[in-house]
């Protein structure tokens, strides 16, 4: 069974905040994971990637992947009310046989004025 | 550049009707995807095209129906739809199909069958 399980929230946070949001997979064939935002009524935006075990970070996101546990986090730092969206943990399997992308149900964020 | 352009944005039709949807990118991308996504769940994979040709057929209805012209341009043809059919159409690309592939999605179609 290929999952990618997520705490389908809301989770809110005040603006300034940090954001924290998980996620977890069950398939240790997963090769490489991605961080999209989606907001409501629009398509996905690819928005962080990461290949190896350790933190990543671009801007006001760090992705963080643990491997031995198939786990991967995205904090967002001083979060913003434009950060309000829904946030889609996906993982690829690299399997050129069948669906190799697999995403999991999303987490809604508010971010608070 | 990662865009991934989709046409149209909106589409209404009738259980009778014959439209079509279109994907175009100029990444270079050997890829293509179609995904279905409905309301507060995750993208559905549909179809996927590698290199042109058909590779992956997620047993989806035969009312739906796509088709590769050229390594640019995505089609799906819909037809007889039923209303449980509306909802957003997501076209993707990736430069290759492999493990450490990143999956680029179009703005979108949002469907609705009356």
């Amino acid at each position: 069974q290929k999952e990618v399980e997520q705490n389908s929230g809301p989770l809110s946070v005040p603006e300034g905040a940090i954001a924290s949001l998980n996620c977890t997979y069950s398939d240790r064939g997963s090769q490489s994971f991605f961080w999209y935002r989606q907001y409501s009524g629009k398509s996905p935006e690819l928005i962080m990637f990461i290949y190896s075990n350790g933190d990543k970070e671009d801007g006001r996101f760090t992705a963080q992947l643990n491997k031995a546990s198939q786990y991967v986090s995205l904090l967002i730092r001083d979060s913003q009310p434009s950060d309000s969206a829904t946030y889609l943990c996906a993982v690829n399997l690299g399997d050129l046989t069948g669906n190799q992308f697999y995403f999991g149900t999303g987490t809604s964020l508010t971010v608070i004025p | 550049d990662t865009e991934v352009t989709q046409t149209p944005k909106h589409l209404v039709m009738g259980m009778t009707n014959k439209k079509s949807l279109k994907c175009e990118q100029h990444m270079g991308h050997r890829a293509m995807y179609w995904y279905k996504q409905k309301a507060k769940k995750p993208p559905e994979l549909m179809f996927v095209y590698s290199y042109e040709k058909l590779s992956i057929n997620e047993s989806v209805p035969s009312r739906f129906s796509p088709e590769c012209p050229n390594s640019s341009l995505l089609n799906l043809h819909l037809h007889a739809l039923q209303p449980e059919d509306s909802a957003l159409y997501l076209c993707a690309s990736s430069q290759d199909q492999g493990a450490y592939e990143k999956l680029f999605f179009g703005s979108g179609t949002q469907l609705s069958v009356l």
